[in-house]
């Protein structure tokens, strides 16, 4: 059974730039969140998304967005992208319910904006 | 919002010695406190999670305490060997579905 897929690995790109990353949960699971996560730190909630809408969002700017498929894969945006939002992007999925059970992440995208 | 603390930043033990790690929680509403290990350059993996009608869990080494009045929670690992050597990470949820809000990591070496 294939665990949390996050493409890309890795990711260089240019300051102003826009970027997206992608994330496929694990087979019959419905909630998908994102997660930043800076050298160094523990990962900083971005969003949550729960049977294709939006069920919570992190203290991110507006630069940041995401939207999740019909399939359950996700995408999270970030446009005009800055020196500060290199980092290890997670994308976690977790049971149907939605409700606080285990979360399964991937192993993330590296994205460093120079 | 909630605001997780954890302390300490790095903890180093000897080989079979306790190590314990504790975190608080700012959020009466937070219902659900799972502990990530990060092993260098992979994805966090859950190690023990506790949700907040229950004041202890075991899993063979592996404990946590929750002390809900005080709004702190605690990982225990006893017999400690260097595989166990690691971030961890501990988190806490108010909201249903998987909101994380994460300290900021306890890096652990285990000397052998």
């Amino acid at each position: 059974d294939a665990g949390v897929t996050q493409s890309p690995t890795h990711l260089i790109k240019t300051r102003g730039q826009h970027v997206t990353l992608r994330c496929s949960p694990i087979s019959g699971h419905k909630s998908v969140s994102w997660y930043q996560q800076v050298l160094g730190q523990g990962p900083q909630f971005i969003f949550q998304y729960y049977e294709k809408e939006e069920r919570g969002r992190g203290n991110f700017p507006d630069r940041f967005s995401a939207r999740q498929f019909p399939n359950y894969s996700s995408e999270l945006n970030v446009n005009a992208l800055l020196l500060g939002d290199s980092a290890l992007y997670l994308c976690a999925s977790s049971y149907p319910t939605g409700r606080n059970t285990e979360a399964f992440f991937g192993q993330g995208t590296r994205l460093t904006v120079v | 919002g909630e605001n997780v603390e954890q302390h300490p930043s790095t903890l180093s033990v000897q080989e079979g010695d306790s190590a314990v790690i504790k975190c608080t929680y700012s959020d009466s509403a937070s219902n659900y406190f799972p502990w990530y290990k990060q092993e260098l350059g992979k994805r966090p993996q859950l190690i023990i999670d506790i949700r907040s009608n229950v004041g202890e869990k075991k899993d063979q080494r592996i404990a946590v305490t929750l002390n809900k009045t005080a709004k702190h929670f605690s990982l225990h690992i006893t017999e400690t060997q260097p595989e166990d050597s690691a971030v961890y990470f501990c988190a806490a949820s108010i909201a249903a579905g998987n909101q994380f809000y994460f300290g900021t990591g306890t890096s652990l070496t285990v000397i052998p």
